[in-house]
């Protein structure tokens, strides 16, 4: 079984711009969850997603967004991008909410 | 106060040796979960307890709900074994949205 999908890996933006990144869950699941991870604050929840409804969301302004499509695939959208986007983001899928959670490899995010 | 607070933040082991990190949480849970983080980022799920003890190959995890605490035990510690381990708690209810500690950096040396 493919594991969580997450693309890209990697991607450098500027100051202003947009992204979008991309999460394929585990054939079957779901739930898709994002984090972000940096050095100063840690692993912080953003969203969570069950059945193309967020379910939850985290403590992140209005520039972060995300949507679950109807396969259960996820994106996840920042818009005017500011330095402190920086981050791994993180995506994670499970059967259904409050079951073990898959991981995937993560999108490396640098703004310059 | 976190909600979440891991002990030790760092950790170094000689290759044999027995490891224990600690995990107090001071919210009510259903589960807990610890993480393994290698460097380059990717994260794996060891275990997701409710109670009493788990076991996978070297790996041991704990939780005494009562007191709120969770300890992993990696028996015979091994270079490999070196990574970032992080507990979590779900914030409450039906949902994966995990509260994490900060994570213990453990480093084996052969």
């Amino acid at each position: 079984k493919a594991g969580v999908t997450q693309t890209p890996r990697y991607l450098i933006k500027t100051r202003g711009q947009q992204v979008t990144l991309s999460c394929s869950p585990i054939s079957g699941h779901r739930s898709v969850s994002w984090y972000q991870q940096t050095p100063g604050q840690g692993l912080q929840f953003l969203f969570e997603y069950f059945s193309e409804t967020q379910r939850n969301k985290g403590n992140f302004p209005g520039r972060f967004s995300g949507r679950q499509f109807s396969n259960s695939r996820s994106e996840m959208n920042v818009s005017t991008l500011e330095l402190g986007d920086s981050a791994l983001y993180l995506c994670a899928s499970s059967s259904e909410p409050n079951q073990p959670q898959h991981f995937g490899d993560g999108t490396r995010l640098s703004i310059l | 106060k976190n909600e979440v607070e891991q002990s030790p933040q760092n950790l170094t082991a000689q290759e044999g040796e027995f490891i224990t990190i600690n995990c107090s949480y001071s919210v009510g849970i259903s589960a807990l979960h610890w993480l393994q983080q290698h460097p380059g980022g990717g994260i794996v799920s060891l275990f997701m307890l409710s109670s009493g003890k788990k076991k996978h190959g070297r790996l041991i995890a704990t939780i005494n709900i009562q007191e709120k605490h969770s300890s992993l035990h990696i028996t015979a510690s091994h270079p490999r074994d070196s990574a970032v381990y992080i507990c979590a708690v779900p914030a409450g209810g039906a949902t994966n949205k995990l509260i994490f500690g900060t994570g213990t950096l453990l480093a084996v040396q052969p």
